[in-house]
């Protein structure tokens, strides 16, 4: 989306840590999510954070937000093979706004 | 018991054919949506229905006709189908009282027009 901008390409050693950067516009947003979207797949919800928060943690995953700069960031902890996907970010209220995807290859 | 369900899987049909596709979800939620996403995976929201109600409805042709005919259900009617219809559709739903759980997508239909 116009509002929700990613880089397109991350690719990552099977074991290392990877993290999707975005940036986004909409301030108003209550919350912010991470989807997932695997060949052929819908896409998945993986993990979200509440605006007025700067950091969440979900076993592997940890979502780093910086208010002031409008940027949201996912960062996977030892990433495996099954990581390899397309990472969404998504911002809105009524309705979601999504970036256009960071395709995440794990190389062995 | 899958949560959001969509049918058909795939669809392929000639240009200027009228097709449908129909969408379900069974967590109660009150809102629905259709998404594009075209082939470089982009995803564009196209409509969104609460209640049965239209809420949503971005710059799409006519030629695209939303119906939902009772909160869990939200089909999509396509006229005159054209070339740059080639995309996946997915349908998505949320509840408004529980944003916090994102949306639920359905596992897509993708339309090839020839």
């Amino acid at each position: 989306g116009e509002d929700v901008e990613q880089s397109l390409f991350l690719s990552v050693r099977e074991g290392d840590s990877s993290v999707i950067n975005c940036t986004y516009t909409d301030s108003s947003s209550t919350y912010l999510y991470w989807y997932k979207q695997e060949p052929g797949a819908g896409l998945q919800l993986l993990t979200y954070i509440f605006s007025n928060m700067d950091m969440k943690q979900d076993q592997r995953l940890t979502v780093l937000l910086n208010k002031k700069d409008k940027h949201l960031s996912l960062r996977i902890a030892d990433t495996q093979t099954g990581d390899s996907a397309i990472y969404f970010c998504a911002e809105g209220e009524d309705k979601l706004s999504f970036g256009a995807g960071t395709t995440v290859t794990v190389r062995a | 018991d899958t949560a959001v369900s969509q049918t058909p899987k795939y669809l392929v049909t000639q240009m200027g054919n009228d097709k449908s596709i129909k969408c379900e979800q069974n967590l109660g939620h009150d809102t629905m949506y259709w998404y594009k996403q075209d082939s470089k995976k982009f995803l564009k929201i196209m409509f969104s229905y609460n209640n049965k109600e239209l809420i949503i409805n971005e710059t799409v042709p006519n030629r695209f006709s939303p119906k939902s005919p009772d909160k869990a259900h939200l089909n999509l009617h396509i006229n005159s189908l054209e070339l740059g219809d080639s995309a996946v559709y997915f349908c998505a739903s949320s509840s408004r009282t529980a944003r916090n759980y994102g949306y639920t997508f359905g596992s897509g239909t993708r339309l090839t027009v020839v």
